[in-house]
């Protein structure tokens, strides 16, 4: 059972345009969600991240939308840039200390920014 | 900032060999580590979560037997690919994890590719 789910699979925008990514997820326990960006050839490098005492999260031009209730969290990227084009990944995990608690990641979803 | 770096970067190794790749945390102290194997559709898979002075906690699918790690110290890891074999190939990612945080520092990962 795939604990996090991402959609869509790919995503195509234009320069300027917002990218929106979904994620949803099963466990009621996870309470801490990162977003992690990769690039080919490299490994994943957090971009931004949320705690579930928060529904919006924003950095510049990413920005997480979160709703608890439903277990959906979004992320939002304005006015997108070609060098944007990247596969990204939700994840999730539990606890509140750093010495346990796995991350759970999506299957992510490849964006690309056409100019 | 936070920095983790993997080494070789790539490896090839012939069935039923074995190879050691290396993790190094870099500026902060890495409590924990977690290794990942992202296939070539991208998904991640939890091999292991070493936290150090505490014992090596592996996931289903995933025995110390073929994936022996160490964790000596705040920052160093490393883990042997035993009797290496096709389904074996994928990138394995070495994340690091600051004492009282959730947050996993990836590094660009080992690809291991298995003739």
């Amino acid at each position: 059972q795939q604990q996090v789910r991402q959609s869509p699979q790919s995503l195509t925008v234009w320069e300027g345009e917002t990218a929106i990514l979904n994620c949803s997820y099963e466990d009621s326990t996870f309470n801490y969600f990162p977003w992690y960006q990769q690039f080919p050839g490299e490994g994943p490098a957090l971009l931004i991240s949320i705690r579930s005492v928060s529904d919006k999260k924003e950095d510049g031009r990413f920005t997480i939308f979160f709703n608890k209730r439903e277990k959906k969290l979004s992320l939002h990227i304005t006015d997108s840039q070609p060098g944007d084009s990247a596969t990204y990944f939700c994840a999730a995990s539990e606890g509140t200390g750093g010495l346990s608690g796995k991350l759970t990641f999506g299957e992510g979803t490849q964006v690309t920014v056409i100019s | 900032g936070a920095l983790v770096y993997q080494y070789p970067r790539r490896t090839i190794c012939k069935s039923g060999t074995s190879m050691r790749m290396e993790c190094q945390a870099v500026g902060f102290q890495a409590t924990s580590v977690a290794w990942y194997r992202q296939s070539p559709q991208k998904t991640f898979e939890l091999i292991a979560l070493s936290t150090v002075n505490s014992a090596i906690k592996y996931e289903q699918n995933f025995t110390q037997e073929k994936f022996p790690i160490s964790h000596p110290n705040l920052s160093f890891s490393s883990m042997t690919v035993l009797n290496a074999y096709l389904e074996d190939r994928g990138l394995y990612l070495c994340g690091a994890r600051m004492t009282s945080q959730n947050t996993l520092y990836f590094g660009a990962g080992t690809r291991l590719s298995v003739l």
